[in-house]
């Protein structure tokens, strides 16, 4: 069975430009998370999907950030536009249920984005 | 907003000893998951504890789970090399669907 798909897996801009992110988790998990992590530092929620609708989205810095995810399956995490500090690694995880008792969530490689 | 922190930061062993890592939460939790970063990857779900005072074990691995549902420990008997990583704790407070994690802590074992 294949885990979470993300791409890319390394992203370099200049600041004030866009970058977008894309995420497919594992199949029949309606749960998705986008997290950021800096380094040294646990991963931060940013946004959680049930199916197609956002919840939990009250860390999404949404000035720049943007986050879809149309028909319950894939997402796309974007920034518009980038600055210095949103240098980090972007996670997407995904698990069955997120109301369910047992969530375990599987995380996939990230996005390290640079920006310069 | 829940706090979840954990200690040490870091921690240096040489192969063999023993190594443990602390959990504490600001507010009492309904679970807590622990999860596994090896450098330059990504979290890896470990285990999940639910019940008050639970005890789990994985081969060399215990997990405990206190009995006010407010800290938790990961205890690894003889560090082995492929230890090597950082663990981190996520608790899930009641009513929330979503875990917040600790800091992690650096298992750094010397051969």
């Amino acid at each position: 069975e294949a885990g979470v798909v993300q791409s890319p897996r390394y992203k370099i801009i200049e600041k004030k430009q866009p970058v977008a992110f894309w995420c497919n988790p594992i199949s029949g998990h309606n749960t998705l998370y986008w997290y950021l992590q800096n380094l040294g530092q646990g991963p931060e929620l940013l946004i959680r999907y049930e199916n197609e609708e956002a919840v939990d989205d009250s860390q999404l810095p949404k000035d720049r950030f943007s986050a879809e995810r149309l028909k319950g399956v894939d997402s796309t995490l974007k920034i518009q536009p980038a600055e210095l500090g949103d240098s980090a690694v972007y996670l997407c995880a995904s698990s069955l249920e997120a109301g369910t008792d047992y969530n375990e969530q599987f995380f996939g490689p990230g996005t390290r984005l640079t920006v310069l | 907003g829940q706090q979840v922190m954990q200690i040490p930061q870091y921690q240096h062993v040489q192969e063999g000893e023993d190594f443990t890592t602390y959990c504490n939460s600001s507010t009492t939790l309904s679970n807590i998951q622990w999860y596994k970063q090896r450098p330059g990857g990504h979290p890896v779900f470990l285990i999940q504890l639910v019940k008050s005072g639970e005890v789990k074990k994985q081969k060399r691995l215990t997990f405990q789970f206190g009995e006010a549902k407010k800290n938790s420990s990961l205890h690894i008997t003889a560090t082995q090399t492929t230890d090597v990583g950082t663990y981190f704790c996520a608790g899930r407070a009641g009513g929330s669907y979503i875990p917040t994690f600790g800091r992690g802590t650096s298992l750094i074992v010397h051969p």
